[in-house]
């Protein structure tokens, strides 16, 4: 079955180290984002790739880093920079540039 | 700016019929999807409208209205299945990252 796979499910970051969502989709879609959703608020766009070796910055891009080096992968890096990292993380894939999307079933990070 | 906004909770019966609104401001308008998310779980889409009026798909319905900023999602025959948050998202042009509400949580009672 064609898909979105994040792992790990669960995560938990000690201060001061980064650690690395991972987003695998096999639909063959060009487009993939990353989303942060917290309580009480719409999803917040981290970064989002059009293409493999290009990347964008969304509206909340300090203190993430990703990078898409293969069509299929799109892993999001939660850097020790990102002071308050507690979210659940959602990755989403589409054919083209925001048109409808298909999510992951996301990572729950949590600061120890 | 951009903003959607939803009410933050709702409860309803089985069997019962709720409508869950959603209205918007954003700097343009190329599409409203709704998507459904039960907790801990991806969001999946519902339904896509683009231009005014309803969209029906079996026990869901979908309807816009862009003169009004405006559009509900109107679930029929509720089960407890249905306990989820839905997602309203605006695309404010092609091409433009979307836009997302905070989202209802609807509670189906039995």
């Amino acid at each position: 079955d064609g898909g979105i796979t994040q792992s790990p499910k669960y995560l938990f970051r000690k201060e001061g180290q980064n650690v690395t969502l991972s987003c695998e989709q096999n639909l063959n879609h060009d487009a993939m984002y990353w989303y942060r959703q917290d309580p009480g608020q719409g999803l917040r766009l981290i970064y989002y790739s059009q293409i493999v070796n290009d990347f964008q910055k969304g509206d909340i891009a300090e203190g993430y880093s990703v990078s898409r080096e293969k069509k299929e992968s799109f892993p999001l890096t939660v850097t020790s920079a990102q002071k308050n990292p507690t979210a659940f993380y959602l990755c989403a894939s589409s054919w083209q540039i925001n048109e409808k999307l298909f999510f992951g079933s996301g990572t729950q990070l949590s600061v120890l | 700016g951009q903003n959607i906004d939803q009410p933050t909770e709702m409860t309803a019966t089985e069997g019962a019929i709720v409508q869950i609104n959603c209205t918007y401001q954003t700097s343009g308008f190329n599409g409203l999807f709704w998507y459904q998310q039960h907790a801990g779980e991806a969001p999946t889409f519902l339904s896509y409208n683009v231009l005014d009026g309803l969209e029906e798909k079996g026990r869901f319905s979908s309807f816009l209205s862009r003169s009004k900023g405006y559009s509900y999602l109107l679930l029929k025959e509720l089960q407890m299945k249905d306990s989820a948050s839905y997602l309203c998202a605006v695309r404010p042009n092609y091409g433009q990252n979307f836009v997302f509400g905070p989202g209802t949580r609807l509670s189906v009672l039995p």
